[in-house]
């Protein structure tokens, strides 16, 4: 079964903090991706990765980053919080053998006061 | 541009009521599409595909391209199948996802 987990279910910052969320799956997958989840707007990609060291720009990136130094491993870093990126975070990951399948995480729901 | 639209927010229906949940897309090509599914305190997860043309807990769903629509259709509605409900599309060759907006999907007892 695959599973994909993030480092936390909650977290509360504050404006202009730098923010790290954590996603590791365990299924040896090639792509990974970060989504924010917004009411009435769905989900937005913000970035992905093919491959290790590898990272690709989403539909919204501006104000993250991310970074992929071990395969099982894929960190999506607010440089400085701002208040418009209080969201659920979700990770996923799928294997190029069946890239349309993505496995969730269970999201990460960050509020920035 | 390539774009998914769920024109509904929510959709509420009676056990047993038939349910159609709406998608239509945009995209210039021969488009993969699928449907995925968060339940209450779950996480998100593929429900079916176009490809597989399979009914998954009773649900189906037929891609029209003279419409660019993809509805998610079930017969009789069933409490269980309260979620919230994507359609998503994937362009060709890229593993990327571009989900809609989403459908709340209510059946009431």
């Amino acid at each position: 079964d695959v599973k994909v987990t993030q480092s936390s279910r909650y977290l509360v910052k504050r404006t202009g903090e730098k923010v790290f969320l954590e996603c590791v799956q365990d299924m040896d997958h090639e792509n990974m991706f970060w989504y924010r989840q917004d009411p009435g707007l769905g989900l937005r990609l913000i970035y992905f990765s093919y491959d290790v060291k590898m990272k690709e720009k989403g539909d919204i990136p501006e104000g993250y980053s991310v970074s992929r130094e071990k395969k099982e491993r894929f960190s999506l870093i607010l440089e400085s919080a701002s208040t418009n990126q209080t969201s659920m975070y979700l990770c996923a990951s799928s294997s190029p053998l069946d890239t349309y399948e993505q496995y969730f995480g269970p999201g990460t729901r960050l509020t920035v006061t | 541009a390539q774009r998914v639209t769920q024109p509904e927010k929510l959709l509420s229906v009676f056990k047993g009521a038939p349910v159609e949940l709406k998608c239509n897309y945009s995209y210039s090509g021969s488009p993969e599409l699928f449907w995925y599914v968060q339940y209450s305190r779950q996480r998100l997860q593929l429900l079916l595909r176009h490809i597989s043309r399979e009914s998954i807990k009773g649900f189906t769903a037929d891609l029209n391209k003279g419409e660019t629509s993809f509805h998610l259709k079930k017969p009789f509605a069933q409490e269980e199948d309260s979620a919230m409900y994507y359609c998503a599309l994937s362009p060709r060759a890229t593993g990327k996802l571009i989900f809609g907006q989403g459908t709340t999907l209510q059946v009431k007892p």
